[in-house]
């Protein structure tokens, strides 16, 4: 089944400079990826997704990239502010039907005022 | 418009006591999960559902059960408690296995 390693677990950035989360995937048959922020005490809820057909998306302040080949994709977040605080998962889903979702480890990510 | 509501939100079992958690969602979604989250292990799936009637199993199935009987409700049961049990529940809902999953409240399970 699909496998997906996470990096950092934890991410401290000052406010204003920009955070990256990395993920790795071993199914290469996976085309669907998208990244929950979960607030403390909260439900995840998701924030942007990727298609496989697709290198990279953009949302706002938030972007992930995806490199098919290398099978990682990650989560960019510029001028960070407090409220990006939170813990943040990838995930990935192979093509198929009835295939599951598998998740990351999550990053919990704290961004200094 | 209430989305994916879970009960109950907190519980407090003995060991060997059995229970039963509610999802209900009001998307006519035909996926639906249940998870497990503790601490440094992210989400892990207990058992999922691809549509009314049917069940599979996720990472870590072991001691618990699931039923799909009517297409918006998961219910997720535990037979005999154990204190490894303990952790924050989410069922979560979607269109696909390619689309947005969209999660309920969670609830928080302490086995004793």
């Amino acid at each position: 089944g699909e496998n997906v390693e996470q990096h950092p677990s934890t991410l401290s950035v000052q406010e204003g400079d920009s955070a990256v989360i990395k993920c790795t995937y071993s199914d290469s048959a996976s085309n669907y990826f998208p990244w929950y922020k979960q607030e403390l005490g909260k439900r995840p809820q998701l924030i942007i997704d990727i298609r496989s057909n697709v290198g990279e998306k953009k949302d706002q302040r938030i972007a992930v990239t995806l490199n098919k080949t290398a099978k990682h994709f990650s989560l960019h977040i510029t001028e960070t502010q407090p409220e990006d605080s939170a813990v943040y998962f990838c995930a990935a889903t192979p093509s198929g039907g009835y295939q599951k979702v598998t998740f990351g480890t999550g990053t919990k990510l704290q961004v200094i005022p | 418009n209430a989305g994916v509501t879970q009960t109950p939100k907190f519980r407090v079992l003995k060991t060997g006591q059995s229970m039963t958690l509610l999802c209900a969602q009001d998307m006519n979604h035909e996926y639906m999960y249940w998870y497990r989250q503790d601490p440094g292990m992210g989400l892990r799936l207990i058992h999922y559902s691809v549509g009314e009637g049917t069940t599979a199993k996720g990472e870590v199935p072991d001691g618990y059960n699931v039923s799909r009987l009517k297409k918006q409700n998961f219910l997720l049961g535990l037979e005999s408690a154990a204190p490894s049990q303990t952790s924050v529940y989410f069922c979560a809902s979607s269109y696909s296995q390619h689309t947005e999953a969209f999660f309920g409240q969670g609830t928080r399970l302490t086995v004793v």
